[in-house]
């Protein structure tokens, strides 16, 4: 079945660098990809998707990458703020199937 | 806010007690779900309901019982829980599910549930 890993359980930055959270995902049927950003206290919150037919994709500070020759997501963040302190976790689609979601990667962000 | 509310925030209930959660949606979505969040694990899907039919039972013991009596509403009954069942509790809804352009999900705040 379908498993979804990030690389690293927790990435420190300073504030005004960009960060980037990886992921991995194991079902190349997979056809579509939503990062979700969980804050202390609250529940998971939609930043950005994308579907298999794209390798990126921009939003406000966001950029998402997809390789699926490696089945490899990113998500970066552009000039991070302390505001973007949170659990980061992408989830993946195999198409008609349930999200598979990833274990969460805590970004912190260093003054 | 997503428009995905839960109530209670946090629970705290005896291995005998009976509660229940409730979580509510308001974007007029076809499918909710509820899901299990342990420390540092990933979420666990637990039940799904699609147009207020259940879709979806991910092997979750039979003290957890879900209801959902029509498309807005959810609940999940707790019964003789065991400690092990101390978790973030979240709902989730969605425009359908399965299909490939409306799966987004939504979720909750959550209920923080500590089982004694």
């Amino acid at each position: 079945g379908e498993s979804v890993g990030l690389h690293l359980p927790t990435l420190s930055v300073q504030e005004g660098d960009n960060s980037i959270i990886n992921c991995a995902y194991s079902n190349s049927a997979s056809d579509y990809f939503i990062w979700y950003k969980q804050e202390s206290g609250k529940g998971p919150q939609f930043i950005i998707d994308i579907r298999s037919n794209m390798d990126k994709r921009q939003g406000q500070r966001v950029t998402v990458l997809l390789n699926k020759t490696v089945k490899h997501l990113s998500l970066q963040i552009a000039a991070t703020q302390p505001g973007d302190s949170a659990v980061y976790f992408c989830a993946s689609h195999p198409y008609g199937q349930n999200f598979v979601f990833g274990p969460g990667t805590r970004l912190s962000v260093l003054p | 806010e997503t428009g995905v509310t839960q109530t209670p925030r946090h629970l705290v209930m005896g291995m005998t007690n009976k509660k229940s959660l409730k979580c509510e949606q308001h974007l007029g979505h076809n499918a909710m779900y509820w899901y299990k969040q342990s420390a540092k694990k990933p979420l666990e899907l637990m039940f799904v309901y699609n147009f207020k039919e259940q879709t979806e039972n991910n092997s979750v013991p039979s003290r957890f019982s879900p209801e959902c009596p029509n498309s807005s509403h959810l609940f999940l009954h707790l019964h003789t829980l065991q400690p092990e069942d101390s978790a973030l509790y979240l709902c989730a809804s969605s425009q359908d599910q399965g299909g490939f352009n409306t799966d987004t999900q939504y979720f909750g705040p959550g209920t923080r549930l500590t089982v004694l």
